[in-house]
């Protein structure tokens, strides 16, 4: 299956301090990024998706300006939590979406990064 | 109203046994996926199998299998000949197609079951 690579796995940041994840897919065009945050014992939530070279759209209750969003690359996108508090303490994880056509599979975005648990202390 | 209902908080299964895990879901959109993960302790989330909307005959990947009704708005996960290595959550999840609107493609996931093989 398609391939996505996240970085780092795990971190651990001071409060006020900000922190980048990044997400790449290793094999495919990801025109289309998307981005779940899961607290300890729930289920994945969409935070945002990001479409390559455009604004990312965040869901309703996601702070656009704490959460930033770039998808600059077809390859690449990053989040990073803006002056971290311990409440956003959370795993976060992405996906990824080829649009393109040229991956033979029509479900990518099944494939997630290995995610990455961050903790602020 | 929730898109992906799993009713089962939590399953025991005997090492060897079958153990069927619940997912119905809701959508107006003729065309969409549904996925199931596992997800061990170690927080990755691990594809095991896809069913399309549009697809004729159920999925199946090694020991899982998608028991697919479509009329039922059910899409239950089959794992056969339970392994202690099974024990996880896991996650049922669907993708709604180009008739939703809004952040197409995203997936909305179920609350989870927790699976206990006992040996």
């Amino acid at each position: 299956g398609a391939v996505v690579s996240q970085h780092p796995s795990r971190v651990i940041c001071k409060s006020g301090t900000s922190v980048k994840i990044e997400c790449r897919s290793l094999d495919f065009q990801a025109t289309t990024m998307f981005w779940y945050r899961q607290f300890p014992k729930q289920s994945l939530m969409l935070m945002a998706t990001s479409n390559e070279g455009s604004k990312a759209t965040y869901e309703q209750g996601v702070e656009k300006d704490k959460f930033l969003i770039n998808h600059a690359s077809l390859t690449l996108s990053t989040l990073t939590v803006t002056s971290a508090h311990p409440e956003d303490s959370s795993f976060y994880i992405c996906s990824a979406r080829d649009f393109t056509g040229r991956t033979t599979s029509s479900y990518t975005e099944a494939f997630f990064g290995q995610g990455t648990r961050l903790t602020v202390v | 109203a929730q898109k992906i209902t799993q009713t089962q908080p939590g399953m025991f299964v005997q090492e060897k046994e079958a153990v069927t895990l619940d997912c119905t879901y809701d959508t107006s959109d003729p065309s969409y996926g549904l996925f199931w993960y596992k997800q061990p302790s170690s927080g990755e989330m691990i594809f095991l199998i896809y069913q399309g909307s549009y697809d004729q005959q159920n999925a199946t990947e090694g020991r899982y299998s998608l028991n697919f009704q479509k009329a039922r708005k059910s899409a239950n996960l089959v794992i056969s000949a339970s392994q202690l290595g099974d024990s996880a959550m896991y996650f049922c999840a669907m993708r709604e197609g180009f008739y939703s609107g809004g952040s197409n493609y995203k997936l909305t996931f179920g609350k989870g079951t927790l699976l206990t093989v006992n040996p």
